[in-house]
């Protein structure tokens, strides 16, 4: 089993619709959690933090369920700008060895 | 604002021929990271340097070898290229978990 599983999507998304989507991890110990979104053959970029009492940074809404470990990612009133792979990445051990899922693509049309 | 700058940005090799992947970060973190991404796989982790003089195995090692020359600078070797190292790396730098990433290097080897 991976250690972070995510579905790759895509997920086609209307613009202006609400777009979901989860990521399990393996490791019960991990302690930190994160989005990074990745265009298409650019750099991951932090998308954001995630927290345990989830948090939202605009039409981003980010939760965490330690109890099923897995976090999820809401995206609200989809922009054609949001089109990207959004990487889930959990923080393996106190020394920051972050360890990346393989994505979800969001297609998101006009 | 430079950043992590990777270089080269693209390379072709030849199988067996060798090269090195230059990392460079002016953010004065300690930890940096070589990653390679395949379509389908994600972000992998080679290589890991928590601060200057140490470096640990990443998930896929072997036909790697790295250098942390000083805090700036954490390069990326490839003695004998083989078809199968045919990706696109990503050189990373961390502080309090958050990783900024270079901008890649697509290297074939045929």
């Amino acid at each position: 089993r991976k250690e972070v599983e995510q579905d790759p999507g895509p997920f086609n998304v209307p613009e202006g619709a609400t777009v979901a989507f989860n990521c399990t991890y393996s490791n019960s110990a991990s302690q930190s959690f994160f989005w990074y979104r990745q265009d298409c053959r650019k750099e991951p970029k932090l998308l954001m933090s995630v927290y345990s009492s989830g948090n939202e940074d605009g039409r981003f809404t980010a939760q965490l369920n330690r109890a099923s470990q897995y976090i999820s990612l809401l995206i609200r009133d989809s922009k054609l700008s949001d089109s990207a792979t959004y990487l889930c990445v959990v923080n393996k051990d106190s020394w920051g060895k972050l360890q990346f899922g393989a994505g979800t693509q969001v297609v998101v049309t006009p | 604002n430079a950043g992590v700058t990777q270089t080269p940005k693209f390379q072709v090799l030849k199988t067996g021929q060798s090269m090195t992947l230059q990392c460079a970060q002016d953010m004065n973190h300690n930890s940096m990271y070589w990653y390679r991404q395949d379509p389908g796989m994600g972000l992998r982790l080679i290589y890991y340097s928590a601060s200057e003089g140490t470096t640990d195995k990443g998930e896929v090692p072997n036909g790697y070898n790295v250098s942390r020359l000083n805090k700036r600078e954490f390069s990326l070797r490839l003695e004998s290229a083989a078809p199968s190292q045919t990706s696109v790396y990503f050189c990373a730098s961390s502080i309090n978990t958050e990783a900024f990433f270079g901008q890649g290097t697509r290297l074939t080897v045929v």
